[in-house]
């Protein structure tokens, strides 16, 4: 079991639909962080919010839409993605910018477009 | 950032000592060493952390070299659940209230029973 959970952990949609994944941390952690990893691939940083303001995009298309609406909330909200989107999105949340703390990591939501 | 080297894959025996190496040639003076690793179907998990002394914890040990270039994660007694694909990451502030982890390729380490 992990400290950051997220939901749902499966998720198939079309491309025309609009979704919304979820991510929840009661460790009083002021950073979380949105992560895209794809078949076989390393996780890659999406998104950093950091006391419930984005501070890093990481050149992500506008068809994913993060949202913090509090300190212990994350949110992505997808709409017209493309099959290429298909892939496990991770959440993570840690103390702040104090590299000495580790991240803690859900296990993830393997997304699915038709 | 700062990157890593790491061999693509290992093995070990069960219940053997495992050793997995990482280069960071490039570290500068306020980066840590992080070690996270990934099991099948899992979102990745911190293992253990230092900044220039050896670390040890209930998990793991890391051995960082005295000039900080390398650095060597041991598993004590490989088990079959310690198969997984295990990173090094060096971070450092972004001075925006959080840190980045990159992930590079990782080692994938196979444990034979």
């Amino acid at each position: 079991d992990t400290e950051v959970t997220q939901t749902p952990k499966h998720l198939v949609m079309g491309m025309t639909n609009k979704k919304s994944l979820k991510c929840e941390q009661h460790m009083g952690h002021r950073a979380m962080y949105w992560y895209k990893q794809k078949a076989k691939k390393p996780p890659e940083l999406m998104f950093v919010y950091s006391y419930e303001k984005l501070s890093i995009n990481e050149s992500v298309p506008s068809r994913f839409s993060p949202e913090c609406p509090n300190s212990s909330l994350l949110n992505l909200h997808l709409h017209a993605l493309q099959p290429e989107d298909s892939a496990l999105y991770l959440c993570a949340s840690s103390q702040g910018e104090n590299s000495n703390q580790p991240q803690h990591f859900g296990d993830g939501t393997r997304l699915s477009i038709l | 950032d700062a990157k890593t080297t790491q061999p693509n894959s290992m093995e070990s025996n069960e219940e053997e000592p495992v050793h997995l190496p990482c280069n960071h040639s490039t570290i500068s003076g306020t980066d840590y060493i992080h070690w996270y690793r990934q099991l099948p179907s899992q979102g990745p998990e911190y293992v253990i952390h230092g900044l220039t002394s050896n670390v040890n914890n209930r998990m793991a040990s890391l051995a960082i070299a005295e000039d900080r270039k390398s650095s060597t994660l041991i598993l004590h007694r490989a088990t079959l659940r310690d198969a997984a694909v295990y990173y090094c990451i060096l971070t450092s502030p972004s001075g925006a209230g959080s840190y980045q982890l990159t992930f590079g390729k990782g080692t994938k380490l196979s444990v034979i029973p």
